[in-house]
């Protein structure tokens, strides 16, 4: 299975000020998936990542806030804009398998706490 | 839509102690079933996997089957150990080429001694 590499793994940072989350696979891929874990919950999709294309993006998540970028095969980066308290969660890559049928395989997360 | 439920937490047991985490699903196909573990300051590790009706997924004495007739793949493990203490999520997708995984609430397990 595919390994990713994701950073930063944590940041404190300032409401208002962007932050810009890097994640790196081992493997080509076709799509990228970004999600959000807010404290105690579950795991939501923010949007998923295709080479060539814009992202495709869940209800209630949207591109101003969440701009990504996927330049190749292999990389692929989720930002978080104009910050805030509520923003603070762990955010997450994650890889499926060719099928969808074999697992995916998650990013170590990045916890971001905004103040 | 695509939903999992799953039960609620945390759930407390001793060491060597019978488990089991209730997971049913709501599909609009025949998805892929997943259990994930997340350990206290770590990312998600897949746990084990069922693709089809009546699989049976097992990884590190945890089993979980794919029932059909009841939507439900519910996770066991017959002895849990301290370091067995976790968040776990239960998850589908669709299958197909990458399509998107649906997590249920996750459940918090702690086992003592």
């Amino acid at each position: 299975s595919a390994v990713i590499s994701q950073k930063p793994s944590r940041d404190i940072c300032q409401r208002g000020t962007s932050l810009t989350i890097q994640c790196q696979v081992d493997s080509q891929v076709t799509m990228m998936f970004w999600y959000r874990q807010q404290p105690g919950q579950s795991l939501t999709l923010i949007a998923t990542a295709n080479q060539g294309s814009e992202a495709t993006y869940e209800s209630g998540f949207v591109i101003d806030k969440f701009p990504i970028s996927r330049p190749n095969l292999t990389f692929s980066t989720l930002t978080v804009s104009n910050m805030s308290p509520e923003d603070s969660s762990i955010y997450l890559c994650s890889v499926g398998g060719g099928t969808g049928k074999d697992g995916y395989t998650f990013g170590s997360g990045t916890r971001l706490t905004v103040v | 839509g695509n939903s999992v439920t799953q039960m609620e937490g945390p759930v407390t047991l001793s060491e060597e102690a019978f488990l089991t985490i209730n997971c049913t699903y709501t599909a609009t196909g025949y998805p892929s079933l997943f259990w994930y573990v997340q350990y206290p300051g770590e990312g998600l590790q897949l746990l084990l996997k069922a693709t089809k009706a009546d699989d049976k997924g097992s990884n590190k004495g945890f089993e979980a089957t794919y029932r059909k007739e009841t939507t439900s793949f519910h996770l066991e493990k017959g002895s849990v150990q301290v370091s067995d203490s976790a968040v776990y999520f239960c998850a589908l997708s669709e299958g197909g080429g990458g399509n998107k995984l649906t997590f249920g609430t996750g459940t918090q397990l702690k086992v003592e001694l």
